[in-house]
């Protein structure tokens, strides 16, 4: 058990629906990270929060977004979804006290658009 | 935009057989690290280099960072069934923002 929850595990929804999904990291980190996995594609990192701050963008559309709440918890919205969004979303979390910080991966949230 | 090339994509070997896997990339990196991910389960971090040239062993693993801090292996002595899973190298930018470039990974089959 890494310590970060994602819900849900699961989750099918039709084409032009909104999701969202949610991540808890590890107690005492601050920073969170959202990654995309595909079969084609791999692990594409898709944004960092540190802190409730957006610290950095990386290949995410602009149908989705994400904000890291008080508490640190942290959400993922994918909006208009198409049959290609359909993938592992993970979230990290890590301490972020040095670059290249450990990051402890969630299990993940699968995602099926139909 | 930054890549790693790890290759094998795939290997299936016998038990007790020795293999390495690479991780490639033509940039720099200012750590590198290795993960194992098994189906349903999110990557586990098995390793993290830093420094050109280091090697760094955990048990039958044997990790090593390229003296240009571009590359990375993984070497497995006397593969077990258990070591089955897809490995993943990342690479760390050190421009602040932590985030992690991942290759697409290889994914490993230990015959018993």
């Amino acid at each position: 058990d890494s310590g970060v929850t994602q819900t849900p595990k699961h989750l099918i929804t039709a084409t032009g629906q909104r999701v969202t999904l949610r991540c808890s990291p590890r107690s005492g980190d601050l920073s969170v990270y959202w990654y995309q996995q595909s079969l084609d594609q791999g692990l594409q990192f898709l944004i960092q929060y540190y802190n409730g701050e957006e610290r950095a963008k990386g290949n995410i559309l602009e149908r989705f977004s994400a904000q890291q709440f008080p508490d640190l918890h942290s959400e993922l919205n994918l909006s208009s979804l198409e049959l290609g969004d359909s993938a592992l979303y993970f979230c990290a979390s890590s301490h972020m006290a040095r670059d290249g910080a450990e990051a402890f991966f969630g299990q993940g949230t699968r995602l099926t658009v139909v | 935009t930054q890549l790693l090339e790890q290759s094998p994509q795939f290997l299936s070997i016998q038990e007790g057989e020795n293999l390495t896997v690479y991780c490639n990339s033509s940039s720099v990196f200012s750590s590198l690290q290795w993960y194992r991910q098994e189906p349903g389960e999110g990557p586990v971090l098995l390793v993290t280099v830093v420094t050109g040239g280091e090697v760094k062993k955990l048990k039958r693993l044997t990790f090593q960072f390229g003296d240009a801090r571009k590359d990375s292996s993984l070497h497995i002595t006397a593969a077990q069934p258990g070591d089955t899973g897809l490995y993943l190298c990342a690479g760390a930018t050190g421009a602040g923002s932590y985030q992690l470039t991942f290759g697409k990974g290889t994914k490993l089959s230990v015959i018993p």
